[in-house]
């Protein structure tokens, strides 16, 4: 079944430094991909998504790229601060019963940055 | 502001009682969803309603129970059934089940239930 595959956890970088985080996925058919993160104690928020290959969100000066000959859809940002640290998940939307789409998330990675 | 309330925040309940997490949106979205999320597990969907009145079992439906009367409002019932009913519960509701759409999720901020 459709599925969703994140590096683990946590990710410990100093401020300033460049930040990866890993998402490859299973899927049948072409699904629409998403990053969300959670900050401590609250709910999930989008941050970016993609619908098709080769499409690039971005947002908050982070980044990712729907690559279909790879199944990825990799986090990144050039220079990150105090305040992402947060946990980020990858997500897309799974085929269901009855020709619809349902929202499926991989385990979440924890980012840690420094001062 | 448009979003979704969930309530209580925080939830202690005895062992062998039901128990039920509110969840109401004003964003007039479709569609709702119930998640569980434990520590190093991510998010497990527990039940989904695309229409009011109806609904469908997730990935770890039992021992939960849900009701989808009106398009705001989709409850979840935790009963005495579920063997670790302890974590943290988040809704989240989008505009609809269709591709098409390409709807991200709207999340509430969640409810903490304890069961001791």
């Amino acid at each position: 079944g459709d599925s969703v595959t994140q590096m683990e956890g946590p990710v410990t970088l100093s401020e300033e430094a460049f930040l990866t985080i890993n998402c490859t996925y299973t899927a049948t058919g072409y699904p629409s991909l998403f990053w969300y993160v959670q900050y401590p104690g609250e709910g999930l928020q989008l941050l970016l998504k993609a619908t098709k290959a080769d499409d690039k969100g971005s947002n908050k000066g982070f980044e990712a790229t729907y690559r279909k000959e790879t199944t990825s859809f990799h986090l990144e940002k050039g220079s990150v601060q105090v305040s992402d640290s947060a946990v980020y998940f990858c997500a897309l939307e799974k085929a269901a019963s009855g020709g619809s789409y349902i929202p499926t998330f991989g385990r979440g990675t924890s980012l840690i940055v420094h001062p | 502001d448009g979003g979704i309330t969930q309530s209580p925040k925080y939830l202690f309940r005895k062992e062998g009682q039901n128990v039920t997490l509110s969840c109401e949106q004003n964003l007039n979205h479709d569609a709702m969803y119930w998640y569980r999320q434990d520590p190093g597990q991510g998010l497990r969907l527990i039940y989904y309603s695309q229409i009011v009145n109806d609904f469908q079992k997730g990935d770890i439906a039992e021992g939960y129970s849900v009701s989808r009367e009106k398009k705001e409002s989709f409850p979840l019932t935790v009963t005495s059934a579920q063997k670790n009913p302890t974590a943290f519960y988040l809704c989240a509701s989008n505009r609809g089940p269709k591709v098409v759409y390409n709807s991200p999720l709207h999340f509430g901020n969640g409810t903490r239930l304890t069961v001791t």
